[in-house]
């Protein structure tokens, strides 16, 4: 069974950068792709972007200046980083992987179980 | 940007029918948009309910359902359950890796 497991500070002050791993275990993150999804408290989800274990990317445009998105198969992590941070990123963030076949993704079928990030000085 | 919308909430009587949909600010949503139906319960990672439109995702009870219906994607919940009440979350596939979440739908089961 996959297990994704998010890590990083709990605690950013605002104009600096988050930074945020997810450890996966039981399985590869080679061949596959994963992605980064925020959830603000009380509020919805809000999808970040992807990552492909060789290292393509892509990001959700209002986000995209901001977010860097990488893989480490030697470690079998990947990471977000999102920067000049502000209060409205505070939330719980989510590490997933996608499920896909012949070349199209078409669920998030394993997910972490989120960590609360907030920013404040 | 395209926005993604879903009623921020509905109810339905225990044992009733509930349908949630998931459309687009501006365009149709079709099955080239794959959806995605997530269901997440508090302090919870959510799970998939459906995907690729309609198909069932492991372990998922026969009475939730997808589809699309009219313009829109939808989920049909048959017999709704007490532990249905939580929030639900559709995903759409916007092309080029981009996904876009609705604004979910808080489920009421009275």
């Amino acid at each position: 069974q996959v297990q994704l497991q998010e890590s990083g500070p709990g605690l950013v002050k605002p104009s600096e950068t988050l930074s945020l791993t997810c450890t996966v275990s039981g399985g590869s993150i080679s061949g596959h792709f994963w992605s980064w999804i925020r959830q603000p408290p009380g509020k919805g989800l809000e999808y970040i972007g992807y990552i492909y274990s060789s290292g393509s990317t892509n990001s959700n445009p209002s986000l995209k200046s901001r977010v860097t998105i990488s893989a480490d198969t030697s470690k079998n992590q990947f990471s977000l980083k999102l920067s000049s941070v502000t209060a409205a990123d505070t939330a719980v963030y989510y590490c997933a992987r996608w499920h896909c076949s012949a070349g199209t993704c078409y669920h998030l079928d394993f997910w972490g179980q989120g960590t609360l990030v907030t920013v404040s000085s | 940007q395209t926005v993604v919308t879903q009623e921020p909430s509905l109810s339905v009587s225990p044992g009733g029918t509930v349908t949630l949909t998931c459309g687009l600010s501006s365009g149709s949503v079709s099955t080239s948009h794959h959806p995605n139906w997530y269901q997440q319960t508090p302090g919870q990672a959510p799970r998939t309910l459906i995907y690729n439109t309609e198909t069932r995702s492991s372990g998922v009870p026969d009475r939730f359902s997808g589809s699309i219906l009219g313009n829109k994607a939808a989920l049909t919940v048959t017999g709704a359950q007490a532990d249905d009440e939580c929030d639900y979350y559709c995903l759409l596939d916007m092309g080029s890796g981009i996904w876009v979440f609705g604004g979910g739908t808080k489920l009421t089961v009275l």
